[in-house]
């Protein structure tokens, strides 16, 4: 599975969007990206994945570059609830269990 | 709701003990996984696991071992603890791929485990 590369840290004001970047640029064709997110003392939780599309659904939206080298979530009015380390991940398709998680990026919504 | 769970939130063990911790979800996956999870290191993949009696190595096997006798549930053994084992473990499962599309992990809450 290629490798990602995301920010240690970020802040954003609590009802702005928050954007949280992702590389992969060694991803090849047949490599999803997946984002989760764990919260304190909690397990990770699935938030959305995309192949070369952007997606949306009620949590979040993924927007990957069209070289597929990069990808963004977008929070789009972050609360302080989605304080949270959020990781990114590519994976072949049908891969059982090679994921690697990384450090990801720990999100602090500020009031 | 569906959901993974693990038996045990927090848990105390010497050094030398057999210890176990289990995982059950009752979303019908064929694969489980279990992880642990250490300042600094993220999320490292012990075993998984795609059926039942099926087991296959992850990034850092040593030291462990795990048993899956029914689809639902999945053992973590740790053979001998040792205080380098003092990590939080986490329980995972998905459905097995099939078409285009695959699903993401559901996570149990984790168990704090402490070996001393």
């Amino acid at each position: 599975d290629a490798k990602t590369t995301q920010p240690p840290s970020m802040d954003c004001a609590e009802g702005r969007a928050a954007n949280l970047p992702c590389n992969h640029s060694t991803i090849s064709g047949n490599e999803y990206v997946y984002w989760y997110r764990q919260i304190h003392s909690q397990g990770p939780q699935y938030i959305i994945h995309g192949l070369k599309n952007n997606e949306t659904n009620e949590m979040a939206s993924l927007i990957i570059t069209e070289d597929r080298k990069s990808s963004t979530l977008i929070l789009p009015h972050a609360t302080l609830r989605d304080t949270a380390v959020y990781y990114c991940i590519v994976r072949v398709v049908a891969n059982a269990g090679k994921s690697t998680f990384g450090d990801g990026t720990t999100l602090t919504v500020k009031p | 709701d569906v959901k993974v769970t693990q038996s045990s939130r927090y848990l105390v063990k010497r050094t030398g003990e057999k210890v176990f911790l289990e995982c059950v979800q009752d979303m019908d996956h064929e694969n489980m996984f279990w992880y642990r999870q250490d300042p600094g290191l993220g999320l490292r993949l012990i075993y998984f696991s795609y059926d039942v009696k099926m087991k296959e190595k992850g990034d850092i096997p040593e030291g462990y071992s795990v048993s899956r006798e029914k689809k639902e549930r999945f053992s973590l053994i740790l053979e001998s603890a040792s205080t380098n084992q003092t990590s939080m473990y986490l329980c995972a499962s998905r459905p097995e791929f099939s078409g285009e599309v695959i699903s993401g992990y559901t996570f149990g809450s984790g168990t704090r485990l402490t070996v001393v």
